[in-house]
């Protein structure tokens, strides 16, 4: 069964950065695009951007670009997310999704399978 | 950026009810490209609804998605107890994603 297993929770002061991995089995970790979403606490959920495990071809949100790093590791199917030059308002649960078509169908997807997501806290 | 608005925030209804909550766009999104997830306090979202009408695997018939252009809905009906949780639209239609704010279906 198709499972995402990401690391554990983390406490970051500003200004540094934090990484988080996202480990998949059960399906071709190259044939869907690992999306990256984040949470703060009581609030709704916030699209970070996906990376194609085939390529390590990346699409980042916007809003982080310059701040945001996603790759991967096909040797051990695991995908990253780094986040830098952290801020207090980043405080949130980290969450990976896969793609629910392979990009040679539609790079267009929405998300079938999650990670139970990773906390990270920023706070002096 | 495609911003999705969802309504009511909040919507309180009793067991058995049908609950419909809406999503709509601040410019047309096709349809294809317009999903729905559940979510429950401490759990990750899970996809309900793609394509703006399609279950996902596994989901009930009682769950039903609609809609096109900038308004879609997505219908629940005879309500029961494990379906009160916070419902969230999504568009995948562009290369930035966006899901709408969330409507949290409450038990009166």
């Amino acid at each position: 069964q198709v499972q995402l297993v990401q690391s554990g929770a983390e406490v970051e002061k500003p200004g540094a950065s934090v990484k988080v991995s996202c480990k998949a089995s059960g399906y071709t970790f190259t044939g869907y695009f690992l999306h990256w979403v984040r949470q703060a606490p009581g609030q709704g959920l916030e699209w970070m951007g996906w990376i194609n495990p085939n390529s390590g071809d990346t699409n980042y949100a916007q809003k982080f670009e310059g701040r945001v790093t996603m790759t991967r590791d096909t040797s051990i199917s695991t995908a990253y997310m780094e986040l830098s030059s952290l801020r207090s308002d980043d405080t949130a649960v980290y969450y990976c999704a896969k793609g629910a078509v392979p990009p040679g169908i539609s790079v267009l997807t929405a998300f079938d399978y999650w990670g139970q997501g990773a906390l990270v806290t920023v706070s002096s | 950026e495609i911003v999705l608005t969802q309504s009511p925030g909040t919507l309180s209804l009793s067991p058995g009810e049908r609950a419909t909550l809406s999503c709509r766009a601040s410019q047309s999104v096709s349809s294809r490209y317009l999903a729905w997830y559940q979510q429950k306090p401490g759990q990750a979202p899970r996809l309900l609804i793609y394509g703006a009408s399609s279950r996902a695997n596994g989901i009930p018939d009682k769950f039903s998605g609609s809609g096109s252009g900038t308004d879609f809905t997505l219908t629940i009906s005879r309500l029961e107890p494990e379906d009160f949780a916070v419902y969230y639209c999504q568009q995948y239609a562009s290369s930035q994603y966006t899901f709408g704010q969330g409507t949290k279906l409450e038990i009166k």
